[in-house]
């Protein structure tokens, strides 16, 4: 059982938007500005695509964007394409000893 | 560019032993926190340990405490991950990643594949 709660799967049609959910708790996600977001294409390494709640690195596309509410930090792709399909998997913070926790993923299909 | 490589992945029988190694370039390697994650055959991410940029403090998941230890030489720009008392529960791509305190893991490798089985 993963620290931080994603749905499993989530879907959506080009040109669409789709927002992907990552429950924790005051320990981690709601106590610190430190949610990170990661995508994963199949048989490939995770690769950054927000930190720090909301900011994206250099070359990632404006169309990903973040933010959080309380608890729940959000993951929002805009204009959705055909290489958006892959798992995303949310990060954040903790205040336990192990310091970095992971959500158990979320299965992007674009339709 | 920054560049993490992974080596010494195989399969190993339970109970074995295992040292996984990630080379290093792109980024002065030595003013780096690092990190080992893995993620089991279609299963999460689970980060396993952490070490600072002076090996001055180590970290680790409960999972694999008193079995694995994290290692680096900044001098060869590698970091290693030696692996004891393996069960099959530790088989996955065990990825080798640059992390920024508290914030992110910026940079992973591709991965090596370890298997404990009989």
């Amino acid at each position: 059982q993963s620290a931080l709660t994603q749905p499993a799967s989530v879907s959506g049609s080009p040109g669409q938007s789709i927002t992907i959910s990552c429950t924790g708790t005051s320990s981690d996600v709601g106590g610190y500005n430190y949610v990170s977001w990661y995508q994963q294409h199949p048989g490939k390494a995770p690769k950054l695509m927000i930190y720090d709640v909301s900011n994206r690195p250099s070359g990632v596309s404006n169309r990903f964007s973040g933010s959080k509410s309380g608890n729940t930090a959000s993951l929002t792709i805009s204009g959705l394409q055909a290489e958006d399909e892959a798992d995303y998997y949310c990060s954040s913070y903790t205040s336990s000893s192990t310091l970095l926790v992971f959500g158990g993923g979320t299965k992007l299909t674009v339709l | 560019q920054v560049q993490l490589v992974e080596s010494g992945g195989g399969l190993v029988k339970p109970g074995g032993s295992l040292r996984l190694s990630c080379a290093a370039s792109g980024f002065t390697f030595s003013d780096y926190y690092m990190s080992w994650i893995r993620q089991a055959p279609g299963k999460g991410l689970e980060w396993v340990s952490y070490i600072s940029s002076s090996s001055s403090y180590t970290n680790y998941a409960d999972s694999v405490k008193g079995r694995f230890t994290i290692s680096r030489d900044n001098a060869k720009n590698s970091l290693y991950l030696q692996m004891n008392s393996l069960r099959a529960e530790d088989t996955a791509v065990y990825y080798c990643a640059r992390w920024i305190p508290d914030t992110r893991v910026d940079y992973w490798g591709q991965g090596t594949l370890v298997t404990v089985s009989s």
